[in-house]
């Protein structure tokens, strides 16, 4: 079965770091690229980042470039986005989601995790 | 980036009865290599989004065939033949063919 656990959610001031984990299961993790995309409270969905299956390509919306950073440990099974510079606007819940084989398309998502930016 | 409109902010629906959904893309959806990767996603509250269907019309795996998808260019529609108590929650269409993927503005089902 394909899981999806985000971890690392919580409440930062702005300005401040934090750094996002999800932990991949139930598939061959390097075989796939994946992506972020997060959820403000009450809105709709944006996408945010994705990163190819072997880390050559990457990407980054507009919102959140220069500030965030997407990586992948392929060897842990494993996705993260480091925040920087964080803003009131960041606050979300930031998914993460497979890519499907096809591309195009994301066809597992995790739970989820609260990133809140709050003075 | 394509702009993804889904008209309706809220469906209220009769119990066994269809619904309809509609999306509309800003320019087509159609890739150089054919497809059209238009999606349709379910998302109850306080869960994350299930896919329902992906490149307009195909079921994933354990969807009711009470789902359907259709449509083509720009205009897509996602339709239920007899709405069920669980399918509450709000729907959004995306795409996937024109970098960066973008989603609709989602569209509330609720029971009437």
């Amino acid at each position: 079965e394909v899981q999806l656990v985000e971890s690392g959610g919580d409440t930062v001031k702005p300005g401040g770091s934090l750094r996002l984990s999800c932990a991949a299961s139930g598939f061959t993790f390097s075989s796939y690229a994946m992506h972020w995309v997060r959820q403000a409270p009450g809105k709709g969905l944006e996408w945010v980042s994705s990163i190819s299956r072997t880390s050559d390509y990457i990407y980054y919306a507009d919102s959140v470039k220069g500030r965030f950073t997407i990586s992948r440990d392929n060897a842990k099974n494993s996705l993260s986005l480091q925040m920087n510079s964080l803003r009131a606007e960041d606050t979300a819940v930031y998914f993460c989601a497979r890519e499907a084989l096809s591309g195009y398309t994301n066809d597992y998502w995790g739970q989820g995790t609260l990133v809140t930016i709050s003075s | 980036d394509v702009v993804m409109t889904q008209s309706a902010l809220s469906l209220p629906v009769i119990l066994g009865q269809p619904a309809s959904i509609s999306c509309r893309s800003s320019q087509s959806l159609v890739h150089s290599d054919g497809n059209t990767y238009l999606d349709w996603f379910h998302q109850r509250p306080g869960q994350s989004p299930r896919r329902l269907i992906y490149k307009i019309s195909n079921r994933d795996s354990g969807v009711p065939d009470r789902f359907s998808g259709s449509g083509s260019g720009t205009d897509f529609t996602l339709k239920i033949s007899r709405v069920e108590a669980e399918d509450v929650g709000v729907y959004y269409c995306m795409q996937g063919t024109h970098w960066p993927p973008t989603f609709g503005g989602g569209t509330k089902v609720e029971i009437k």
